[in-house]
């Protein structure tokens, strides 16, 4: 069963933000919310992961709500290179393969 | 090397033969992973090793696949007498194995013509 629900696709206009929503409502304490991105072509690549707190990087910023059931990338100035599709996947301190299951994830696109 | 490499990038081989997909990944990562992914669609999980710990291979589709890890580096995927339904994408992915990030390698496009 998938841990975490997200919408099949977004659309959003290049130099606009992006807020990409997941649903995790069985979240357990020791789970990492993490996103990940796959461009075309390309393996997946690592954008941001949170506990509790809002984090931000240089790719993108993470807000956790309250309850940890649900999370939002953001992506403050989407560019065309932004177009792929995102995952967000939750990832136990523990590890396992479990720790690193991916759902269908959202297909994310930009208009120029 | 600073990522995680696989090898060959591509591969083309006859329906029946056995082929052989290298991973390297980080250096003092414990946790590696397998996947597949078939044109347009998701990651399907395949086999997981995490140290010296016996593998997960819930994930492998029948037994024709197999992996091993030895010295706890580097991992080989081997498929044997493959089929055209096996043509895809395998990825590795290698992390620490406490829920930090993972890093994908490029992936070994396998065509079976």
């Amino acid at each position: 069963d998938a841990k975490t629900t997200q919408p099949n696709s977004m659309e959003s206009n290049e130099e606009e933000p992006v807020h990409l929503p997941c649903n995790h409502s069985t979240i357990s304490g020791t789970d990492y919310i993490h996103w990940y991105r796959q461009l075309p072509s390309q393996g997946p690549e690592y954008v941001i992961h949170g506990l509790t707190s809002n984090v931000n990087n240089r790719m993108a910023s993470l807000a956790i709500a309250e309850d940890r059931k649900s999370s939002t990338l953001i992506l403050h100035r989407a560019t065309l290179r932004d177009a792929a599709v995102y995952y967000c996947i939750l990832r136990d301190r523990g590890g396992g393969a479990d720790g690193l299951t991916f759902g269908k994830g959202t297909h994310l696109i930009i208009q120029p | 090397g600073a990522g995680v490499s696989q090898s060959p990038s591509n591969k083309v081989t006859e329906k029946g033969k056995d082929v052989e997909l290298r991973c390297d990944p980080i250096s003092g990562h414990t946790a590696l992973y397998w996947y597949r992914q078939s044109l347009g669609q998701g990651l399907e999980f395949l086999i997981y090793f995490q140290g010296n710990s016996a593998p997960d291979k819930s994930g492998l589709p029948s037994d024709r696949f197999s992996a091993e890890r030895t010295g706890g580096s580097v991992s080989t995927l081997t498929i044997q007498r493959t089929q055209q339904e096996d043509s895809a994408v395998y990825l590795c992915a290698s992390s620490l194995v406490d829920g930090t990030q993972a890093f994908f390698g490029q992936g070994t496009r396998l065509t079976v013509v």
